[in-house]
C-alpha cells in the first residue's frame, strides 16, 4: 500500500459546485496532516492544516478520520481560481532529524464557467 | 518576513554534465532545509534534508548530492547528470523539527536533461 494515496482525477466541475477530495495514508503513527495546492509548474503552497476535530477556512473544510486513516477536503461554491492540483500531505517521521512530509500525487480540479 | 530564493527557474543540461542548484532562505535562523523532486505525473519525492550546517540526510540513493555550507544556504549537485534526473526540483524550509511544522517552498527549477 502506498504511503499516501489520492484519486488523481481530474475532477471537472462547474462554478458554484461543491467538490470533495479524499486521501488515505498507510502509517498509523502519522501525526500531522496538510492540504497543499499546486498550480501548473509552480511550487506547492500550504492551503490548510488538518486537525482531528475538523477545521474550516472560508469555503474549504478539512476533516481527519484517524480510525480509517483518511483525510478529506471539501470545497464549496467552487471558483474558477480553485482550478489546481490539491496535494494531500502526511508526516510520517517525528525525530530530531526533522519533519519529513510525504506528499500524495495530487488530485486535479478543473472548474469551468 | 521569511523568504526563500531558488535559482535558476529553468535549466537544460546535456547528459553527463554537472549540476548545481542553489537555494537561500532569508528572515530566519537555523531553518530545516529540504530538496524535493517532482517528476512528470508523479508526486514530490524527498531527496535530502538538513537540520544544520554540514548536516545532510539522504532519503534515496541517487546520482545527486547536497551540501549546506552556510546556515541559510542549501545546494543540490551532481557530477554527471542522467536522463532520469529530469524533473521539477523544489527547495523548501521549515522553522523547526516539530511534527506539525509547515513547509514553505521556493519557486522551483525545471531541469531537462537531454
Amino acid at each position: 500500500r502506498k504511503e499516501v494515496e489520492q484519486d488523481p482525477g481530474p475532477f471537472n466541475v462547474p462554478e458554484g459546485a461543491t467538490v470533495a477530495f479524499n486521501c488515505t495514508y498507510s502509517n498509523s503513527a502519522s501525526q500531522s496532516f496538510f492540504w497543499y495546492r499546486q498550480d501548473c509548474r509552480k511550487e506547492p503552497k500550504l492551503l490548510m492544516s488538518v486537525y482531528s476535530s475538523g477545521n474550516e477556512d472560508g469555503r474549504f473544510t478539512a476533516q481527519l478520520n484517524r480510525a480509517s486513516q483518511y483525510i478529506s477536503l471539501l470545497i464549496r461554491d467552487s471558483k474558477l481560481s480553485d482550478s489546481a492540483t490539491y496535494l494531500c500531505v502526511v508526516n510520517i517521521k517525528a525525530n530530531q532529524a526533522g519533519t519529513a512530509l510525504i506528499f500524495g500525487k495530487g488530485t486535479t480540479l478543473s472548474v469551468s464557467s | 518576513s521569511q523568504t526563500i530564493h531558488q535559482w535558476p527557474a529553468t535549466l537544460v543540461q546535456p547528459v553527463g554534465s554537472p549540476l548545481s542548484l542553489e537555494c537561500t532562505v532569508e528572515g530566519t535562523s537555523n531553518p530545516n532545509l529540504y530538496w524535493y523532486r517532482q517528476a512528470a505525473g508523479r508526486g514530490l519525492q524527498l531527496l535530502f534534508y538538513s537540520v544544520g550546517i554540514g548536516q545532510i540526510s539522504s532519503e534515496v540513493p541517487q546520482n545527486l548530492s547536497a551540501s549546506r555550507p552556510q546556515d541559510r544556504q542549501f545546494i543540490l549537485s551532481s557530477k554527471k547528470l542522467l536522463l532520469s534526473d529530469s524533473g521539477f526540483y523544489l527547495c523548501a524550509w521549515s522553522a523547526t523539527a516539530a511534527t506539525n511544522e509547515k513547509l514553505f517552498f521556493g519557486s522551483g527549477t525545471q531541469l531537462s536533461v537531454l
